[in-house]
């Protein structure tokens, strides 16, 4: 156990709705990341924070898609209309260090399954 | 737990034996490269990391090494045991202009013999 959580673990939904993910990092963490895996394939940067703010997104990173991290603590990842694509690991990371932020703490992920 | 790579590069080793996983890179403006474990139904996990001004760094059982000039890292692990198997990614980081995101590579799962 790395200290980040997040929750749900699974998700299935149908096509079209909204989904909402949470990420609770570990707690002295002001960096936190978002990520989607696939299977097989290694993780795929999505979003990043710095406390309350989104510093960097990808492109992969869709208008459906929105994080919020809104105390600088949690965050929350909202994928809208939801399509057999999104299908996927979402992976939340969290580091601490600025001058080693690739060393980062990843929670459990959250997988969905849009059917 | 889940199979975090059904289709991966698969090495196969002997407990005890020395493994060595390769790694090839593309941007040559990465700064730090790292390499992450994973086990099946968790998250990765940091292992080791390297600058880009270096060749060789050393760890608890483990040796990362890089080349530059064949754009090649390498993880070598020593004296294998069961709790190494896990599918093992090489990522870089590009600091200036690059964020702070991670750019992983495509993993190799390692499965470790009795």
């Amino acid at each position: 156990d790395t200290g980040v959580s997040q929750d749900p673990r699974h998700k299935i939904t149908k096509r079209g709705q909204n989904v909402t993910f949470r990420c609770d990092p570990i707690s002295e963490h002001n960096r936190l990341y978002w990520y989607r895996q696939t299977l097989g394939q290694g993780p795929e940067f999505l979003t990043y924070f710095q406390n309350e703010a989104q510093l960097e997104k990808s492109r992969l990173l869709s208008d459906r898609f929105s994080a919020e991290r809104p105390k600088g603590s949690f965050s929350t990842l909202e994928i809208q209309r939801t399509e057999q694509g999104d299908s996927a690991m979402y992976l939340c990371a969290s580091s601490l260090n600025p001058d080693r932020s690739y060393e980062q703490y990843f929670g459990p992920g959250t997988r969905l399954t849009v059917t | 737990g889940e199979s975090v790579g059904l289709h991966l590069p698969t090495l196969s080793v002997q407990e005890g034996d020395n493994s060595i996983i390769n790694c090839a890179y593309s941007n040559s403006a990465s700064d730090y490269f790292i390499w992450y474990k994973q086990e099946s139904g968790k998250g990765p996990q940091f292992i080791i990391d390297i600058r880009s001004n270096m060749d060789k760094r050393q760890g608890q059982r483990v040796t990362v090494l890089l080349n530059k000039t064949v754009k090649h890292l390498s993880l070598q692990i020593a004296a294998t045991q069961p709790g190494d198997s896990a599918v093992y990614f090489c990522a870089e980081n590009r600091r200036r202009g690059g964020g702070n995101k991670l750019t992983f590579g495509t993993g190799t799962q390692l499965k470790v013999e009795l």
